[in-house]
Order: C-alpha cells, then structure tokens, then sequence
C-alpha cells in the first residue's frame, strides 16, 4: 500500500499568514489522485481539493494544490481563523485507499 | 439533501463483534459507493473498505478483510459494517463517507461523510 507523509506534524501560525503544507508518497500516486481534507474539532473531515489541484465545490480561492507523482502540496495563501485545523492528503490512486497522518495548524 | 448518519453501541467488549449502521436520507442512493472509514484516538484516518449500494458488491481494505461485513438493507436505506473479534485497539470514531460520482465515473475520495460514531472497546 501507499505510505503518506506529511509535515510539518504541527505549524503555529497567525490570521493572514501563508503556509505550505506538504504531503510526500512511498510511490508515485497513479493519476496524482490526492485530495486534501480540512478537519474542525468534532467533525468530520470537509473536502478541499481533488486531483491534486482542483477546488472541490464552495471551497474559497485562497486554498490551492499542486504537485504530482510523489510530493503533493496544499497551499494558504491567507489564513482565516476556521482554517486552524488539521490538514489530511488522502490518496486514490490505487487500493487499498490510505491517509497522511495530518499535519495541525494552529494559533500561534 | 443527502445526510449520512451512523448509529450503534458505544461500547463493545474485547473480542465480540461490533455492529454500526449508516442511514441515508434525503436523496438518491442506489448508483453510489459508501464507505466506512475509522478515526483513532491519535486521529489516524483509516479506510476499512467499501460497498456499491445496488450491487452490494464490496471492497476491503486487506488490513480488515478477515473480519469485516459490509452490507445494505434496501428497505431501510442503511448500510451496515460489522468487526469481528474487536481488541481495544478497535476504539476508535467510525464514519461513512459516499465516494464521489462523476457522470459514470466513481472516484474513492469523499464529498459526503457522517458525523461519526464513538466505539469504545473495553470489558
């Protein structure tokens, strides 16, 4: 099965700052078939990003992904106080279906 | 507006077997896949497997195949899993999630997921 990473494990940052969350395959993910879940306490996990770089429906602009084969990004570009959450890539590509460990953005 | 909603003892003892539902409500059903997925007390996602609603045909993730049922009650709209022989490492909060459906494509991640379910495995 695909082994993901992510990293950093947690990031403290401020409203209105930028951050770069990265999500790394054991092998390189067939069709870049990664999404990237956002996960508030207490709920279940909110899609953000399919296909490695499109916008799920509703989703705002200042969430974008890139990447392909093995190393994936999730990128934002501004911070609103609900993004501090944690942060899941998940890849589709093959089966069994697995999930990065997330990587948690809070208040710093 | 379909709503997912998991259902089921909280609590189950070691070694018996744990039984949870998925309703369905609000819209259609039949062509999608659902899936059963599992969040640990160290927020570890884990995907257990997955079951085509009007097939029944279903797909586990190795990790659980020994142990785990998937199946559909029609009549009811539900989904059911079941785990057998469940240790304390079983606790955990269990979600169904649809997998996405795109024109006749079905892609495995998910736009739509429950709220979750606590199980607890303790004697």
């Amino acid at each position: 099965e695909i082994v993901l990473t992510q990293s950093p494990g947690t990031v403290s940052l401020s409203p209105g700052d930028r951050v770069t969350l990265s999500c790394r395959a054991s092998e390189s993910v067939a069709g870049n078939y990664i999404v990237w879940y956002r996960q508030k306490p207490g709920q279940a996990p909110t899609l953000l990003i399919h296909g490695a770089s499109s916008r799920a429906t509703g989703i705002p602009e200042r969430f974008s992904g890139s990447g392909s084969a093995t190393d994936f990004s999730l990128i934002i570009s501004r911070l609103e106080p609900e993004d501090f959450a944690m942060y899941y890539c998940q890849q589709y590509g093959s089966s069994p279906i697995t999930f990065g460990p997330g990587t948690r953005v809070d208040i710093k | 507006q379909v709503q997912l909603q998991e259902s089921g003892p909280g609590l189950v003892k070691p070694l018996e077997t744990l039984s949870l539902t998925c309703s369905v409500s609000g819209g259609p059903i039949e062509t999608y896949y659902y899936n059963w997925i599992r969040q640990t007390p160290g927020k570890r996602l884990e995907w257990i497997g997955d079951i085509k609603y009007n097939t029944e045909n279903t797909k586990y993730n190795p990790s659980f195949k020994s142990r785990v049922t998937m199946s559909v009650d029609t009549s009811k709209r539900q989904l059911s899993l079941k785990l057998k022989s469940v240790t304390a490492e079983d606790t955990a909060i269990y979600f169904c999630a649809r997998s996405v459906l795109i024109g006749y494509y079905h892609y495995w991640y998910f736009d739509l997921w429950g709220r979750g379910t606590l199980v607890t495995v303790s004697s």
